[in-house]
């Protein structure tokens, strides 16, 4: 199993919904969580972090942590055309963090 | 407050031909530094990491080096650049524990002609 698992995409929704991405991760990346967004062509930018179990929410951003499931989840409420990015999931292991390859959300005005 | 930056921004390179590329970070003292790969379509593949001054970790074994000659200072080079050496290269910082995640530089999008 890889360490970090993300579907790759893209997620398409359309302007005002809510997306929901998803993370899975294995035992070597089980301390703290972290949500990154990428702009194409630009480095990736922090939106959230998760060090325990269940919900942490920030504006429009919500994040969950199951760590019995071993899932990570990044909801966007009231979703926007600028929210169109690839979004990063990572867990920290024993030196380093980990990142999924990232899925790409579309939204559509 | 703590600052990275990376540069050049874009660079194109011959085959063969030396690579280096610098990041500093500011603001902080005793960063853990580290260097990423993306490319085209790909995740971030963590390339190197130093802890401190002199202390280099290699995560993959290719014809990169790496180098940390003052705290704050991060270089990636290669003596001879290959056409798989293409990408979107990034640097970044945490504290100790990485306890608030990473913070990624600007990049650098190289391009091995």
């Amino acid at each position: 199993q890889k360490e970090v698992e993300q579907n790759s995409g893209p997620l398409s929704v359309p302007e005002g919904a809510i997306a929901s991405l998803n993370c899975t991760y294995s035992d070597r990346v089980s301390q703290s969580f972290f949500w990154y967004r990428q702009y194409s062509g630009k480095s990736p930018e922090l939106i959230m972090s998760i060090y325990s179990n269940g919900d942490k929410e920030d504006g429009r951003f919500t994040a969950q942590l199951n760590k019995a499931s071993q899932y990570v989840s990044l909801l966007i409420r009231d979703s926007q055309p600028s929210d169109s990015a690839t979004y990063l999931c990572a867990g920290a292991g024993y030196s380093t963090l980990t990142f999924g390859k990232g899925t790409m959300l579309l939204v559509s005005p | 407050s703590q600052t990275i930056h990376q540069w050049p921004a874009t660079l194109v390179q011959p085959v063969g031909s030396p690579l280096s590329l610098e990041c500093t970070v500011e603001g902080t003292s005793n960063p853990n530094l580290y260097w990423y790969r993306q490319a085209a379509g790909r995740g971030l593949q963590l390339l190197f990491y130093s802890v401190g001054i002199g202390q280099i970790s290699s995560e993959v074994p290719q014809n990169l080096s790496a180098s940390r000659p003052q705290d704050r200072q991060f270089i990636l080079s290669s003596k001879k650049l290959l056409l798989s050496d293409s990408g979107f290269y990034l640097c970044a910082w945490s504290d100790t524990v990485a306890v608030y995640g990473y913070t990624f530089g600007s990049g650098t999008r190289l391009t091995v002609v």
